[in-house]
């Protein structure tokens, strides 16, 4: 089955250190994107990247890194750096980054104790 | 700048009701407009989208009309089901290539039989 997936999807980090959440896709996507969601807010931009190698801060990237390396993967790191970082994050991907037609993955939510 | 509003929620309605779910936006040019939804614990789904003025997206019963004149693009059904029960988002997309979704805060709709 062709789709999104995210791992862990749930995560404990203790204060101070650094998170890395997985999202890989076999869509054969070009974009990708990483979304932050909390109760409220609905969801906020991270950082998204429309080809391999390539990628874009979003509206609330402070705190958190991404790579490209390949076109199925698109990890984000949470550092240290970020304040708040206890939230439920959301990868997406589309078919290239002129479509509002993204696809989700299931979530992970970090929480940080 | 660009932004979506969406109706405060939590909606609560009996089956079998109408539903509107109101959306308003702020863009230049001329957006893309979509409505995703979030059924519990899951990632968001794409439940219709409308490219240009005066076009309606349906699925599932759903449908919107992209009103210009109004920069709205309010969400309504004839007959809710308690499996309705979700978040709704509503969601633009500007013109210019590249460019990542912007969401509005999303809409709780709770349905009882």
């Amino acid at each position: 089955d062709g789709g999104i997936t995210q791992s862990p999807k749930y995560l404990f980090r203790k204060e101070g250190q650094n998170v890395t959440l997985s999202c890989e896709q076999n869509l054969n996507h070009d974009a990708m994107y990483w979304y932050r969601q909390d109760p409220g807010q609905g969801l906020r931009l991270i950082y998204y990247s429309q080809i391999v190698n390539d990628f874009q801060k979003g509206d609330i990237a402070e705190g958190y890194s991404v790579s490209r390396e390949k076109k199925e993967s698109f990890p984000l790191t949470v550092t240290s750096a970020q304040k708040n970082p206890t939230a439920f994050y959301l990868c997406a991907s589309s078919r290239d980054s002129n479509t509002g037609e993204l696809f989700f993955g299931e979530g992970s939510r970090l929480t940080v104790l | 700048g660009n932004s979506v509003t969406q109706m405060e929620g939590p909606v609560t309605l009996s089956e079998e009701a109408f539903l509107t779910i109101n959306c308003t936006y702020t863009a230049t040019g001329y957006p893309s407009l979509f409505w995703y939804v979030q059924y519990p614990g899951e990632g968001l789904q794409l439940l219709l989208k409308a490219t240009k003025a005066d076009d309606k997206g349906s699925n599932k019963g759903f449908e919107a009309t992209y009103r210009k004149e109004t920069t709205s693009f309010h969400l309504e059904k004839g007959s809710v089901q308690v499996s309705d029960s979700a978040v709704y988002f509503c969601a633009l997309r500007k013109g210019q290539a590249g460019t990542a979704l912007i969401f509005g805060k999303g809409t709780t709709l709770s349905v009882s039989s």
